[in-house]
């Protein structure tokens, strides 16, 4: 049974260039959760998804940053115009529909912003 | 204040020791509290979960929660060099999103 899949896993991107993230949940799983990691911090909640429907989006930064999860394929993270207090790891995690909190990541995508 | 507090570490034993990393939280809304291991440059691996007080035993991992002391602890015993990595705790509302609230991480080194 496959993991979660992120990719790309590496991605340099210049200021001012928009990033897409993509994630793929473990099979059976309906729900995906977008964190960012700083470094030396901790992970921080980024959005929560359902299939075409977004749940809790209140640790998205209000401007330049989009989820979606759409009916069919990947859930897809979207930053435009990137700057560079954005480069961070961003990871994906996937759980069942319950418990919700029993969540799976995946390997992360590593942002660097030039 | 963090609503979730971890020391950073690092941490250092040698092999064969028995670890203890703990976690304060504030909130007390969390019932649902998670470690997750996490290597150099790995996305996280969920280790253990429980519900609200009490204790969870997985071989040698054994989780604690005190929720009267808002404080969660994970023992690691006979600890091997490949427990070598960060450790990171979660925690969870009830009726929430499923939205986890991490701590920092405490980095672990386990020394042959």
């Amino acid at each position: 049974n496959a993991g979660v899949m992120q990719n790309p896993r590496h991605l340099v991107r210049r200021r001012g260039q928009e990033a897409r993230l993509r994630c793929s949940p473990m099979k059976g799983h309906s729900h995906v959760y977008w964190y960012r990691q700083l470094p030396e911090e901790g992970l921080k909640f980024m959005v929560y998804l359902q299939k075409e429907n977004i749940i809790d989006e209140s640790g998205m930064p209000k401007e330049r940053f989009s989820a979606e999860f759409p009916k069919e394929g990947p859930s897809i993270l979207r930053i435009q115009q990137v700057v560079r207090g954005d480069s961070a790891a961003y990871f994906c995690a996937s759980s069942p529909p319950r418990p919700s909190y029993e969540q799976y990541f995946g390997p992360g995508t590593r942002l660097t912003v030039t | 204040q963090k609503e979730v507090e971890q020391d950073p570490g690092p941490l250092s034993v040698p092999e064969g020791a028995i670890v203890s990393l703990n976690c304060t939280y504030s909130n007390s809304a969390f019932q649902y509290f998670m470690w997750y291991r996490q290597y150099s440059r790995k996305g996280p691996e969920l280790l253990m979960y429980t519900y609200s007080s009490g204790n969870k035993e997985d071989g040698r991992f054994t989780a604690q929660v005190d929720k009267s002391s808002k404080y969660i602890s994970l023992f690691i015993r006979d600890s091997q060099p490949s427990d070598s990595a960060t450790y990171l705790c979660a925690m969870s509302e009830v009726g929430n999103t499923g939205k986890l609230i991490f701590g920092q991480g405490t980095t672990l080194q386990v020394k042959p």
